[in-house]
């Protein structure tokens, strides 16, 4: 099974908001409300910022935001901060039991 | 405070075996749906494994069926992912991660990882 589809990078200045895509299918990022965002920073952990399309675990910021359309999915970071600089992974329930990730996106902050 | 810690990795030759362990503390994995997720050189997330809350339910990547085994020891609160016939394309960091209760498929606790080099 392939990847879900990332662009490797996207850029934003400080303050700004930027949205990051990850597309699938309709055997996963479409078929099922199951998509989670990652945000990893070199060296650490990932860190799960939101799990079923649009929901935010406690303690992530409302700065993130994310949605999902058909086989698509979108991340919005908005107002921009320097901590924000990482990568981002999206990744999507994809039946019997198993998950599928993105390639990743790398968000720098410029 | 909850920490989750992988070891076991190291340099290993093709089509040798390895075993991962995650252990932790304040936290029972046991209770949870666990995953192992690798990540290979320069390259993106790749999920690999789960082993249900239940203990008896497991599910495999397409890429490492047959060839890793994903398993759990409720007293010792660890989750152990068995490699066999490693390849070069095993070479990675891998995590294990606990699964979010309350239905989401989603990883709310990863470990820093542990690397496996396969080189001959």
């Amino acid at each position: 099974q392939s990847a879900l589809t990332q662009p490797p990078s996207a850029s934003g200045s400080p303050g700004q908001s930027v949205t990051i895509s990850c597309t699938g299918t309709r055997s996963d990022v479409g078929g099922y409300d199951q998509v989670s965002w990652y945000q990893r920073h070199p060296g650490k952990a990932p860190k799960l910022l939101i799990f079923e399309v649009n929901k935010r675990p406690p303690g992530v910021p409302d700065r993130f935001s994310a949605s999902k359309s058909g086989n698509t999915a979108s991340l919005t970071v908005s107002g921009l901060q320097p901590e924000d600089e990482a990568d981002y992974y999206c990744s999507s329930f994809a039946g019997t039991n198993t998950l599928i990730f993105g390639g990743g996106t790398k968000l720098t902050v410029l | 405070q909850v920490r989750m810690v992988e070891s076991g990795g190291g340099v290993v030759r093709p089509g040798k075996s390895l075993r991962l362990s995650c252990g932790a503390s304040g936290l029972i994995l046991t209770n949870f749906d666990m995953h192992w997720v690798r990540q290979a050189p320069g390259k993106g997330l790749e999920w690999v494994a789960v082993v249900w809350s239940d203990g008896t339910t497991v599910k495999y990547a397409d890429s490492v069926k047959g060839r890793f085994i994903i398993s759990r020891d409720i007293y010792k609160n660890t989750v152990s992912l068995q490699i066999t016939t490693l390849r070069v394309e095993d070479t990675a960091t891998y995590h294990c991660a606990k699964q979010r209760g309350g239905g989401a498929y989603s990883l709310d606790f990863w470990g820093p990882g542990t690397t496996v080099t396969v080189s001959s």
